[in-house]
């Protein structure tokens, strides 16, 4: 069964400290690994999709990589405005996405 | 663009009511998604569609639960009859043909479902 692992469950930084969240992955065949941002009361956001080991995708403050088993997604110098949950997800062939539980983000000014 | 549309924003019933969830996808999308969030399970697929046609409803929890999809721009997630363990935010979501299978959703915002 495909399993997808985030940690930790959650995390609260100062303003402008590092850090990164983690998600592992038991999916066979993954064909596409996929970071979503969703804020309280909203859907999930898309952010990245990464394909391959070794891939990496930056948007502002976020870098996303990706390994055989894990995917990381670094927070540089975070502001207020990154409090959120991220979520990750992963695919398998053409079939359906697990998601994980999330890794809900406090950045505090 | 509107973006994914859900109703009701908040539903509250009672044990063994009829609930109707309602959604219209993104203009043009033609995947259209059904998903269930709880704290414990996070998100859950229960459904999906191809082209108003369901491929895939393995994650469909039991019988009481059923998904139409009538046309392009509407869909409907139906539970006959309601339990409080049905309690959940339950999502839509759709992709475009331009997108593989899955890749890059558009979520609406939610339906939070509470059964008393």
């Amino acid at each position: 069964e495909d399993q997808v692992t985030q940690s930790p469950e959650a995390l609260r930084l100062q303003e402008g400290e590092s850090s990164s969240l983690n998600c592992s992955y038991t999916v066979s065949g993954l064909r596409g690994l996929f970071w979503y941002r969703q804020d309280p009361g909203k859907g999930p956001e898309f952010l990245f999709t990464l394909y391959s080991a070794g891939e990496e995708k930056e948007k502002e403050r976020l870098k996303a990589t990706l390994t055989k088993k894990e995917s990381f997604l670094h927070i540089t110098a975070p502001k207020p405005e990154d409090s959120a949950t991220y979520l990750c997800a992963a695919q398998r062939g053409y079939q359906k996405v697990t998601f994980g539980t999330g890794t809900k983000l406090q950045v505090i000014p | 663009d509107a973006g994914v549309i859900q109703s009701p924003r908040h539903e509250v019933t009672e044990m063994g009511q009829e609930v109707t969830l309602r959604c219209k996808p993104i203009s043009g999308h033609n995947s259209l998604f059904w998903y269930r969030q709880t704290m414990m399970r996070g998100l859950e697929l229960l459904i999906y569609f191809n082209n108003n046609v369901p491929i895939d409803d393995s994650g469909m929890p039991e019988d009481r639960f059923s998904a139409k999809m009538p046309n392009a721009s509407f869909s409907t997630l139906k539970i006959q009859p309601s339990e409080p363990r049905d309690s959940a935010v339950y999502f839509c979501a759709s992709s475009s043909p331009q997108a593989a299978t899955n890749e890059k959703l558009f979520f609406g915002s939610g339906t939070q479902l509470s059964v008393l």
